[in-house]
């Protein structure tokens, strides 16, 4: 198994809704990211987890709150957000063999529209 | 800080033909990985080719190869042949060697990439 797999693919939510995305692996990969990317901009990242630690927070606001279960999951849980968070957010995994990262996978995305 | 310069917002290719796509990147670093990914509209972060700094030799994937001057700072992404497949947006990538996982992937702003028939 080669793959990031996201869920939902696409999700409409109110701004006073919580929702959650779900990213899995299943590679082995002990960093695990979320990016943000909106259109024709390049990804930003927002959160690194490395063996199930959160080792980085963009300064992101905390209506987003990441969680890493164990090795293979990581989820992005929302909570009133606004309508400038709507985006495509990108989960991606990497190998980290003894403090070297060795190439990212990325998953395919959740398409997030806040109204 | 390092970071990466993509100057061509925008690339059109007949198909069967070559293009090339420029990237340029600043760092004080020796050691360092470059990436070139393609995303089409499906979404999907694809690698299309990895350099090593170290290496010397230019990295090949198929129709894909880069010319990388690390004295210049520059790595561009030849297609070879374009299909209409290859239509995408690509951006090109930098990260360090060293750091683990706490080491950013820095993104060049992008090149979107039109294959005409």
């Amino acid at each position: 198994d080669t793959e990031v797999t996201q869920t939902p693919k696409h999700l409409v939510m109110g701004m006073t809704n919580k929702k959650s995305l779900k990213c899995e692996q299943h590679m082995g990969h002990r960093a695990m990211y979320w990016y943000k990317q909106k259109a024709k901009k390049p990804p930003e990242l927002m959160f690194v987890y490395s063996y199930e630690k959160l080792s980085i927070n963009e300064s992101v606001p905390s209506r987003f709150s990441p969680e890493c279960p164990n090795s293979s999951l990581l989820n992005l849980h929302l909570h009133a957000l606004q309508p400038e968070d709507s985006a495509l957010y990108l989960c991606a995994s990497s190998q980290d063999k003894r403090g070297r990262v060795v190439g990212y996978t990325f998953g395919s995305g959740t398409r997030l529209t806040v109204v | 800080a390092q970071t990466v310069t993509q100057s061509q917002p925008e690339m059109s290719v007949q198909e069967a033909e070559t293009v090339t796509l420029s990237c340029t990147y600043d760092t004080s670093e020796s050691d360092y990985y470059l990436f070139w990914y393609k995303q089409p509209p499906s979404r999907q972060m694809i690698l299309v080719i990895r350099q090593e700094a170290y290496k010397q030799q230019n990295a090949t994937e198929n129709r894909f190869s880069v010319n990388f001057q690390k004295a210049a700072k520059s790595f561009s992404l030849k297609i070879s042949d374009s299909q209409l497949g290859d239509a995408a947006m690509y951006f090109c990538a930098y990260r360090s060697y060293y750091g683990g996982a706490t080491n950013k992937l820095i993104f060049g702003t992008g090149t979107l990439l039109a294959v005409q028939p």
